[in-house]
């Protein structure tokens, strides 16, 4: 598939922790970005990271990508409860379709 | 930024009927329009491909008598459901490219369908 798979699936944490979610994908692609899904709403473009870099930043979030492990991260730093939501990543393949991975559902507890 | 709206936001019909949704590209010229599925808890899955004056291509299963799309203008592309069942209930998001930005693909908010 070219999906790109996310661990884990629920995290729960408390204000003010890290949260780290990786994805996983199996194609190649010309780049990969993180959005943001609140309940029934809309998505929210967080950041992209083309094929040929290796970490970005944008305030509180770090993404980093590995094209040889075919992995990516998103890391945020001092959460808040705001930041409860799904996180999906999102490939672009050199098919030119953008193509989601199942994401990860993060509870951030005040 | 770029922006992409959908309308209806929500729409509530019953089975059997058909239901149109537009997508529009409000600040730019979309060359391609792609339109996805969410049920709930679930990712994002992408039903087709459209550009500007030609066919969709749909992804594998996705049946296109169906799922109509019209991509006739480069701001306008619309999604028709046809004879809608309740199974076909989901959050129908679609996204468009044109030429410009920093990302190329900008997505509507998307547009919640309950068939009863």
């Amino acid at each position: 598939s070219q999906q790109g798979e996310e661990d884990p699936q629920a995290l729960s944490i408390q204000e003010g922790e890290n949260a780290t979610m990786n994805c996983s994908y199996k194609t190649s692609i010309n780049n990969l970005q993180w959005y943001r899904q609140n309940s029934g709403r809309g998505l929210v473009h967080l950041i992209l990271i083309r094929s040929n870099e290796r970490e970005k930043h944008s305030g509180r979030l770090r993404v980093t990508l590995d094209t040889s492990k075919k992995s990516s991260s998103l890391l945020i730093t001092a959460s808040r409860a705001a930041d409860t939501a799904s996180y999906f990543c999102a490939l672009k393949t050199s098919y030119d379709k953008v193509i989601f991975g199942p994401g990860t559902s993060l509870s951030v507890i005040p | 930024g770029a922006v992409v709206s959908q309308h209806p936001s929500r729409v509530i019909c019953k089975s059997g009927t058909s239901v149109k949704i537009e997508c529009r590209s409000l600040d730019f010229q979309a060359t391609t329009m792609f339109w996805y599925r969410q049920f709930p808890k679930q990712s994002l899955m992408l039903m087709a491909t459209s550009n500007e004056g030609s066919k969709a291509t749909y992804e594998q299963g996705v049946e296109k008598d169906k799922f109509l799309i019209n991509h006739a203008s480069l701001t306008l592309s619309t999604l028709t459901v046809t004879s809608a069942h309740p199974e076909d209930s989901s959050f129908y998001i679609c996204s468009a490219r044109g030429l410009r930005g920093s990302y190329e693909q900008y997505f509507g908010p998307g547009t919640r369908l309950t068939v009863t």
